[in-house]
């Protein structure tokens, strides 16, 4: 069984651009979340996806934004980078259904670095 | 609101030694509790977890961990260290709106030969 995927692992921009990273859940997984990993702020939770509908969403600027498509598929996009925008994301699904207290299955992630 | 903390951003170990990895939570509700490990340049990695039933958990690669509900805790242990064992572990606690975790800030385990 594939794990989690995302793409690309690596990416480097511009302050000022934009970014879109992709993530394909496990075969099933309908949910899927977004993490942001810094070494001064940790593992921040960005927002979470559940059958195309955003479900949860934590405390970050509109700059970060995503979707997830039928087949549960998932970008996040930032605009307007910033230096601190700087971070490993990643990507975690689960079969989330009617329970909700599962775990998650993650991604290797992203590592985006803005100059 | 539910969070984690684990006390002790590094820990080191002699190969061979006990492992303890300290994690307290704070939750209003019956918590649902993990634990991750994460190695270099890689995503995270479910170790065990912790959501009804058995107090004590068994994980992955020798790991356990015990739910403690008076003393709020779910400490991570494993009775001999390896050198594969370092890494970053992280505490995480599930939230009842959602599939979203709170992450604790971690913790690095070095373990010296």
């Amino acid at each position: 069984k594939a794990g989690v995927t995302q793409t690309p692992r690596y990416l480097i921009k511009t302050r000022g651009q934009q970014v879109t990273l992709s993530c394909s859940p496990i075969s099933g997984h309908r949910s899927v979340s977004w993490y942001q990993q810094t070494p001064g702020q940790g593992l921040q939770f960005l927002f979470e996806y559940f059958s195309e509908t955003q479900r949860n969403k934590g405390n970050f600027p509109g700059r970060f934004s995503g979707r997830q498509f039928s087949n549960s598929r998932s970008e996040m996009n930032v605009s307007t980078l910033e230096l601190g925008d700087s971070a490993l994301y990643l990507c975690a699904s689960s079969r989330t259904g009617v329970v909700v207290q599962t775990e998650a299955f993650f991604g290797q992630g992203t590592r985006l670095t803005v100059v | 609101a539910q969070s984690v903390t684990q006390l002790g951003s590094h820990v080191s170990v002699s190969e061979g030694a006990l492992v303890l990895l300290r994690c307290n939570y704070s939750s209003s509700v019956p918590p649902y509790l993990f634990w991750y490990v994460q190695y270099p340049n890689q995503g995270l990695q479910l170790l065990l977890k912790y959501t009804t039933g058995a107090t004590l958990v068994k994980g992955i690669n020798g790991f356990e961990a015990e739910f403690k509900k008076s003393e709020t805790s779910f400490h991570l242990t494993k009775p001999s260290a390896h050198m594969s064992d370092a890494a970053e572990y992280f505490c995480a606690v599930n939230s009842n709106t959602g599939n979203q975790f709170y992450f604790g800030t971690g913790t690095s385990l070095t373990v010296i030969p």
